[in-house]
């Protein structure tokens, strides 16, 4: 099975604090994304790359930066963490081959900034 | 822009209940269309997809047809259990590998 990772499942920081949230993907997927989840509004993507290096903005980038240095690892930057970004954040990846039709989810971070 | 709209919910029904969850959308061309399950502390997983006019998608005892004549792609269930306890999302994909959401229905099941 497709495993997706994020490496926290909770997580709490204060106004103005760099946030780094990571997302490792274990099958080799080429198309990475990361989502927030908010009630009401559903998912909103702020980020997606369709391979290393890549990076593409998506309906939300405000605010956020990403980073993909490896096929595997996909990560999502608040540069200076404000109260308005307190969300859930899913990361997801899917295969090219497959035309990318089938996201894989990771469990998500929710992120609490104060 | 491409947009999903679904039911408002949250949704409450007694085992053994019909389902059904409202899914409309707004997109030029031919989108594909998916529903998507969130269960209690998991990440969001495919339940069912259709990718044009007139197919219907299944898993799980769920069906969704794709209808272009109503822009809808409902999801329904003959017979729900309290393990269907989730919440669904509605998505479409125009763009390759892009997907837009519904704000997602919360569905609770008793015995």
């Amino acid at each position: 099975d497709v495993k997706v990772t994020q490496s926290s499942r909770y997580l709490v920081k204060r106004t103005g604090e760099k946030v780094f949230l990571e997302c490792v993907q274990d099958m080799d997927h080429e198309n990475m994304f990361w989502y927030r989840q908010d009630p009401g509004l559903g998912l909103r993507l702020i980020y997606f790359s369709y391979d290393v290096k890549m990076k593409e903005k998506g309906d939300i980038p405000e605010g956020y930066s990403v980073s993909r240095e490896k096929k595997e690892r996909f990560s999502l930057i608040l540069e200076s963490a404000s109260t308005n970004q307190t969300s859930m954040y899913l990361c997801a990846s899917s295969l090219r081959a497959s035309g990318g039709e089938k996201l894989f989810f990771g469990s998500g971070t929710q992120l609490s900034v104060l | 822009g491409d947009s999903v709209t679904q039911m408002e919910g949250p949704v409450t029904l007694s085992e053994e209940a019909f389902l059904t969850i409202n899914c409309t959308y707004t997109a030029t061309g031919y989108p594909s269309l998916f529903w998507y399950v969130q269960y209690p502390g998991e990440g969001l997983q495919l339940l069912l997809k259709a990718t044009k006019a007139d197919d219907k998608g299944s898993n799980k005892g769920f069906e969704a047809t794709y209808r272009k004549e109503t822009t809808s792609f409902h999801l329904e269930k003959g017979s729900v259990q309290v393990s269907d306890s989730a919440v669904y999302f509605c998505a479409l994909m125009k763009s390759y590998g892009k997907l837009t959401f519904g704000q997602g229905t919360i569905l609770t099941v008793h015995p």
